[in-house]
């Protein structure tokens, strides 16, 4: 079973800064099938990456998503004051899913 | 554009069933599948299965197998997501999402691109 960590937990910035969230996966994740999400108070996620770096359909090219294997990275380039949410990764490729699908989330606030 | 549009806030007693619904449009509905999945206050999302819109195969969680089934009706382009002998600890925002249909000798767990807005189900007695 695969189990999804997140880090950190809570990441504190302010608008303008680079902020970089870490996914580690227990295990290697199959052709790079991770997304990301962004969610807000009492919204529903909203995806951002998919297939690890594709951004999805309307997302703003400073946010960015890399890496392979067991580590991926979501990378925010200059925070805007509207990105201050949680952010899901999620893991998939499997049938049925192996282990989390989710990870536990990092809360990005405002400094 | 795409919607995923969601019944009403439930609240159910222990041991009852909810029956949530997710009328999508904007898109056609036999071509991709729909996922469930939710999340209780204060925690991670937790996937609990998808059906395969085109031909209705569905498949589950292990957590929820046996306690949650998932149909659709394509002449009303809407997805089912029923669960049942609640207890407490399902108290949750149940949220319907669509996955694109991806095949790897079979159908396997897909991201997912569009989101409802979610449905509150309170299990209290």
């Amino acid at each position: 079973e695969i189990v999804l960590t997140q880090s950190p937990g809570t990441l504190s910035l302010s608008p303008g800064e680079r902020a970089t969230l870490s996914c580690r996966a227990s295990q290697s994740v199959s052709s790079s099938y991770l997304a990301w999400y962004q969610q807000k108070p009492g919204q529903a996620p909203r995806l951002l990456i998919y297939g690890a770096s594709s951004r999805a359909t309307g997302i703003p090219d400073r946010f960015s998503g890399s890496g392979s294997g067991t580590d991926f990275t979501l990378t925010i380039s200059r925070l805007e004051p509207e990105d201050f949410a949680v952010y899901y990764c999620q893991q998939y490729g499997s049938s049925p899913p192996l282990g989390d699908t989710f990870g536990q989330g990092t809360k990005l606030e405002i400094k | 554009q795409v919607q995923l549009v969601q019944s009403g806030a439930e609240v159910k007693k222990p041991g009852a069933s909810v029956k949530v619904s997710c009328k999508a449009s904007g898109y056609t509905f036999t071509s991709y599948a729909m996922h469930w999945v939710r999340q209780a206050p204060g925690q991670r999302l937790e996937w609990m299965g998808w059906i395969n819109a085109g031909n209705g195969n569905t498949k589950y969680s292990q957590k929820f197998q046996g306690r949650v089934t998932i149909t659709r009706d394509t002449s009303a382009s809407t997805a089912y997501m029923e669960l049942s002998s609640l207890r407490s600890e399902d108290t949750a925002v149940y949220y319907c999402a669509r996955g694109p249909l991806l095949w790897f000798g079979e159908l396997i767990m897909s991201y997912f691109d569009y989101w409802g807005q979610g449905t509150l189900v309170t299990v209290s007695s």
